[in-house]
């Protein structure tokens, strides 16, 4: 998975709790994506970041937000979960502005 | 090899055929498509790319067609192995120079040995 790990794999938590889900590479790519994946919807991009402090939102950012303190690490936090935001969630990143995206192996939220 | 028609879910091919997966994308401003490649429990994988000012882009044993006088996209894959069953995704880059893809809601490729 081209030196990307993203923790936990998988998670179970109650609506309105909050929940971070970390991406960690290890290729020093300037661009990292959050998606979330869902049946009937495919891949889904809910923010991404295109450098260190640098974020901006995609199609499906509410309810979500992000972090990059440094450029390995990227946080995806669900401020209070809801049931809605039970998905796959995939992390990517790319060295520049190229659409040859690597994508980490995923974690599976469960909000109940 | 079989054709799909546009976005049916899932394609059944014989082990050796040819297999054909086709995608309709949205964005008539989008310049590039990618093809990516989701094997069970795994994130998508790259597979080939192409920009609109190509027609055809062959890679090992796949080969992209991109037809933008009808949005359209396909991927064939030859000699279709077990190996190749997975979730076939298109995605398309949309307009802007943003690094940010849309993708398409995948065809299921399954393999009959």
């Amino acid at each position: 998975d081209a030196g990307i790990t993203q923790s936990p794999r998988h998670k179970v938590t109650e609506t309105g709790t909050p929940v971070t889900l970390r991406c960690h590479q290890t290729e020093n790519h300037r661009y990292m994506y959050w998606y979330r994946q869902d049946p009937g919807h495919g891949l889904r991009l809910i923010h991404y970041s295109y450098g260190v402090k640098d974020t901006d939102k995609g199609e499906v950012s509410d309810g979500y937000s992000v972090s990059r303190s440094k450029t390995e690490d990227f946080l995806l936090t669900l401020e209070s979960a809801t049931s809605s935001q039970t998905s796959v969630y995939f992390c990517a990143i790319s060295d520049k502005v190229t659409y040859e995206q690597y994508f980490g192996p995923g974690t599976r939220l469960t909000v109940t | 090899g079989e054709s799909v028609g546009l976005h049916l879910p899932t394609l059944s091919v014989q082990e050796g055929d040819n297999s054909i997966i086709n995608c309709a994308y949205s964005n008539s401003a989008s310049d590039y498509f990618i093809w990516y490649k989701q094997e069970s429990g795994k994130g998508p994988q790259f597979i080939i790319d192409i920009r609109s000012n190509m027609d055809k882009r062959q890679g090992q044993r796949v080969t992209v067609l991109l037809n933008k006088t009808v949005k359209h996209l396909s991927l064939q894959i030859a000699a279709t192995q077990p190996g190749d069953s997975a979730v076939y995704f298109c995605a398309e880059n949309g307009s802007g120079n943003t690094g940010k893809l849309i993708f398409g809601q995948g065809t299921t490729l399954q393999v009959k040995p």
